[in-house]
């Protein structure tokens, strides 16, 4: 079965200060990569995916990330956090297991933007 | 557009109870899903709708009853629920289930759901 994992629990920084949430995976085939943020008491948001092409994938609020096949990871950078990037994020596999069309998600990373 | 609605966005009931939760999607997409969510935890697949049809029944209790009227339209009937069927129930919608794989999912507010 395909799967991500996010090792981190939580990640602190700094306002100002850069910000990367790592995610591996480990697929069969090519991988369908994404990745959701969710604020407290909201449903998930989407931010990026990568499906093929370039490795540094741009997405919303700012983020991007960079497929890197090598050390199978799809980590999710922002050049300069904000308070209000305080959230869960989730990185998302595409699970072709079973012949059925799932999402197959990490763990979640708490991010705690520190002003 | 990338809407997603769910209502309502809170729910309490009794163990005894019966309710619906409603999903609302108006970006012509023909899969829709719910998912359930634990505080701080990724969500659990539970019943997966292609072209109105029921693809995907996650080995969920037969007291959640999946519903698709219509292709805008996803309901989840609830029925003599436990306790620990409390969580953030989601909605989502994505242009199609198909196997190329790129499709995003995009997921509605939640409905978040305390049974006693």
């Amino acid at each position: 079965a395909q799967s991500v994992a996010q090792p981190e629990d939580q990640v602190n920084v700094a306002e100002g200060n850069p910000l990367t949430v790592k995610c591996t995976y480990s697929v069969s085939g090519n991988p369908y990569l994404f990745w959701y943020v969710q604020y407290p008491n909201r449903g998930l948001q989407f931010l990026l995916k990568y499906i093929t092409g370039d490795n540094l994938v741009k997405g919303s609020y700012g983020f991007e990330a960079e497929f890197n096949k090598s050390q199978t990871s799809f980590h999710l950078k922002k050049p300069s956090a904000l308070v209000s990037d305080s959230a869960l994020y989730f990185c998302a596999v595409r699970d072709f297991s079973y012949g059925n069309n799932r999402l197959a998600f990490g763990k979640g990373n708490q991010v705690v933007v520190i002003p | 557009d990338t809407e997603v609605t769910q209502t309502p966005k809170h729910l309490v009931m009794g163990m005894t109870n019966k309710k619906s939760l409603k999903c609302e999607q108006h970006m012509g997409h023909r899969a829709m899903y719910w998912y359930k969510q634990k505080a701080k935890k990724p969500p659990e697949l539970m019943f997966v709708y292609s072209y109105e049809k029921l693809s995907i029944n996650e080995s969920v209790p037969s007291r959640f009853s999946p519903e698709c009227p219509n292709s805008s339209l996803l309901n989840l009937h609830l029925h003599a629920l436990q306790p620990e069927d409390s969580a953030l129930y989601l909605c989502a919608s994505s242009q199609d289930t198909g196997l190329a794989g790129g499709e995003t999912q995009y997921f509605g507010p939640g409905t978040r759901l305390l049974v006693l």
